[in-house]
């Protein structure tokens, strides 16, 4: 079965950028999606189609994506942006969709 | 406002059955892709299935395959996910989620807990 494979942590200290990878056979035909997850909430989305922003999404969130890794990159981190972080995309076929299995970002 | 309501988690016994809904709102259901996805606790999301707007297409995650069943009443605005054979593995909070690629709303979960 497909898999996207994410680091287990990152941390930086607040004001730094944050990178977070995720690595997928099928990510340079297929978009990578970025979810926010803090504790006991739902998810929420932060990128979509590997590098667009939803409304109300702040800036400093962005997207990348080249070969088979996309990068979610967050320029000045803050303490609030403390969270799971995690890649959603799908295999080849456009059928199986899978989530990367996660990043805690540590931010202090 | 977009609203996705998630009920019908509780406990039930291993090999057991649990019908999920999720009712809709705050949008035109039937214009959209669907989802299903469940959290065990303390373990990343995973995604166990959609269906297409009209229902005419589902799938579902290897684990879930001949024990779950997506399904959808457009009349209704809601969502299911009828679950069969459950196993402890099964365990986790389920979210209702609009959308496949990308999922853009969720719903705030249901726990279902298989245990003996």
């Amino acid at each position: 079965s497909y898999e996207l494979t994410q680091p287990p942590s990152v941390s930086v200290s607040p004001g730094q950028t944050a990178r977070i990878t995720c690595s997928g056979d099928a990510l340079p035909k297929k978009y990578a999606y970025w979810y926010q997850q803090k504790s006991g909430q739902a998810p929420v989305l932060v990128i979509y189609e590997d590098s667009k922003r939803p409304s109300g999404i702040p800036e400093r969130f962005s997207g990348s994506s080249s070969g088979t890794m996309a990068t979610l990159t967050i320029s000045g981190a803050q303490v609030e942006d403390e969270a799971d972080y995690y890649c959603y995309s799908t295999d080849s076929s456009g059928n199986q969709w899978v989530f990367g299995g996660g990043t805690k970002l540590t931010v202090l | 406002e977009v609203q996705l309501v998630e009920s019908g988690g509780g406990l039930v016994q291993p090999g057991g059955s649990l019908r999920l809904s999720c009712a809709a709102s705050g949008f035109t259901f039937s214009s959209y892709w669907m989802s299903w996805v469940r959290q065990a606790p303390g373990k990343g999301l995973e995604w166990v299935a959609n269906i297409k707007q009209d229902g005419s297409e589902k799938y579902y995650v290897d684990s879930v395959k001949g024990r779950f069943t997506i399904s959808r009443d457009n009349a209704k605005n809601s969502l299911y996910l009828q679950m069969n054979s459950l196993r402890a593995e099964d365990t986790a909070v389920y979210y209702c989620a609009r959308g496949a690629g990308p999922i853009d709303y969720w719903g705030q979960g249901t726990l279902v807990t298989v245990s003996s």
